[in-house]
C-alpha cells in the first residue's frame, strides 16, 4: 500500500517569497492533516480536513498560510509571504476517519527561509 | 484541552541495555495515547497505541508501553536496545487529532 506522498522534499526560499507544498494521502483516507515541526520540537497541528471541508484551522496563521483540499483527495499548503520563523518541516498525514485510528505521516517537506 | 510532557529531552544508553522514555499526559476527554518514532530525515512512524483494555501495550521493534491512569503516564520501554533504535521518539495524545510532546532523542552507543 502506498504511503502519504509529499513534494517537494526540500525547498529554500528568501523571506517574503511564496512556497507551496503538495500532499497525496493514502487512498481512502478521508481525514488529512498538515503539521508544522520546527527543529527540536514536536509536530504542531496547522489544519485538519475531513474530505474537502476544514474541521480545525485554529492554529493556522491565516494572514500568511492557506490550505485547500479540492475534491477531497490531494491537498496544497501555501505560505505567502514567508518569514524566517516559517523554517520547519511540514508534515502531511492522513487516516481513516474514526476515534483512535492510526494517523500515517508522509516524509515531510523541509522548508528553509533565508 | 490536552497536553503531553516528555520528561527527558535526551537519553543516551549503551547497546543491549534497557531503556525507558517517560511521558505524562493531560486530557479532559477519553484518552488515546500513542508513541511515534522519527528517524533522521523521515516522517513519523507509529510504534504503538493505547485505546482501551490491557494497560500494557506491545508495539513494533520490541517496544512496549504501560498506561497508568492514576499517574497519567504512558512510559515507553525496551528491555534491550540496538544501535538502530537511535532516533527521536514522540508521545502523543488525542482522538481525531494528536497533540505531541517535544520529543526524546534516544542515542544508543556501542
Amino acid at each position: 500500500e502506498a504511503g502519504v506522498a509529499q513534494s517537494p522534499r526540500y525547498k529554500i526560499i528568501e523571506k517574503r517569497q511564496s512556497v507551496a507544498f503538495w500532499c497525496n494521502p493514502i487512498s481512502g483516507h478521508a481525514t488529512l492533516y498538515w503539521y508544522q515541526q520546527i527543529l527540536g520540537q514536536g509536530p504542531k497541528l496547522l489544519i485538519q480536513f475531513q474530505n474537502n471541508g476544514v474541521v480545525d484551522d485554529s492554529q493556522l496563521p491565516k494572514d500568511r498560510f492557506s490550505a485547500e483540499r479540492l475534491k477531497g483527495v490531494d491537498s496544497t499548503l501555501k505560505i505567502q509571504p514567508a518569514k524566517l520563523e516559517d523554517s520547519a518541516v511540514y508534515l502531511c498525514a492522513s487516516r481513516v476517519t474514526g476515534p483512535g485510528n492510526t494517523i500515517y505521516f508522509g516524509e515531510g517537506s523541509w522548508l528553509t527561509v533565508v | 484541552a490536552q497536553s503531553v510532557t516528555q520528561l527527558d529531552s535526551q537519553v543516551p544508553v549503551f547497546e543491549e541495555a534497557p531503556v525507558e522514555l517517560r511521558c505524562n499526559y493531560s486530557s479532559s476527554v477519553s484518552v488515546y495515547l500513542f508513541w511515534y518514532v522519527q528517524y533522521p530525515n523521515q516522517g513519523l512512524q507509529l510504534l504503538l497505541k493505547y485505546l482501551s483494555g490491557s494497560t500494557l501495550v506491545k508495539g513494533i521493534n520490541g517496544f512496549e508501553a504501560e498506561f497508568n491512569k492514576s499517574q497519567t503516564s504512558f512510559h515507553l520501554r525496551k528491555p534491550s536496545v540496538h544501535i538502530s533504535d537511535t532516533a527521536e521518539y514522540f508521545c502523543a495524545v488525542g482522538s481525531s487529532r494528536l497533540t505531541f510532546g517535544e520529543g526524546t532523542q534516544l542515542t544508543v552507543n556501542p
